[in-house]
């Protein structure tokens, strides 16, 4: 099955800095990446995606890229606010099996600090 | 609002003990699945259900099951809680199709004593 690694587990940043967080999958045959935001005590939310035929995707601040070959994909945050601290779960999938079912990766708590 | 429903928000039960967490949803999604959270784990597969008819076993079903009522409703059952399942249980629907994310429900903490 598929195993999707993510890190760093804690990030800290300065509020206006960039945030990175990266994930790495194993099957090459997933295709589609979505990036979940966590807040303390509530629940996941979608927050991007991106699908294999496009190697970026931008919504306003926040940005996700993907490299095929290297099977990895990262979450940028620019110019980051104290709201943006919380827990990103990235995860991935084959849409192609029907399955649907998302792997998820460990996580990964933003901090940032005003 | 559609959404998606837990009941309880929180439990504590003792070791051995049947329990039965709760999920219902209004968004008219087919699909529906049962995730454990544990911190530095992230988020792992329990159940998941395409349909009333077709329930499939995810990555860490031991000691779990599920019933799916009706298309609205997915419930899971720990027969003999013991401790180590003391975790943050989400439930969560998607929609076959075009869209593929995910819509999660406000979570279940479980507490095994």
């Amino acid at each position: 099955g598929e195993n999707v690694e993510q890190h760093p587990s804690t990030l800290s940043v300065q509020e206006g800095d960039s945030a990175v967080i990266k994930c790495t999958y194993s099957d090459s045959a997933s295709n589609y990446f979505p990036w979940y935001k966590q807040e303390l005590g509530k629940r996941p939310q979608l927050i991007i995606d991106i699908r294999s035929n496009v190697g970026e995707k931008k919504d306003q601040r926040i940005a996700v890229t993907l490299n095929k070959t290297a099977k990895h994909f990262s979450l940028h945050i620019t110019e980051t606010q104290p709201e943006d601290s919380a827990v990103y779960f990235c995860a991935a999938s084959n849409l192609q099996t029907g399955a649907n079912n998302l792997f998820f990766g460990t996580g990964t708590r933003l901090t940032v600090i005003p | 609002d559609a959404d998606v429903t837990q009941t309880p928000r929180n439990r504590i039960t003792k070791t051995g003990k049947r329990i039965m967490l709760e999920c219902s949803q209004t968004k008219g999604h087919d699909r529906m699945y049962w995730y454990r959270q544990d911190p530095g784990l992230g988020l792992r597969l329990i159940y998941y259900s395409f349909d009333v008819k077709d329930i499939n076993k995810g990555e860490i079903s031991d000691g779990y099951s599920v019933s799916r009522q009706a298309q609205a409703k997915f419930s899971l059952s720990l027969e003999s809680a013991i401790p180590n399942q003391t975790a943050l249980y989400f439930c969560a629907t998607s929609e076959a199709g075009v869209y593929y994310g995910y819509t999660f429900g406000s979570g279940t903490r479980l507490t095994v004593v």
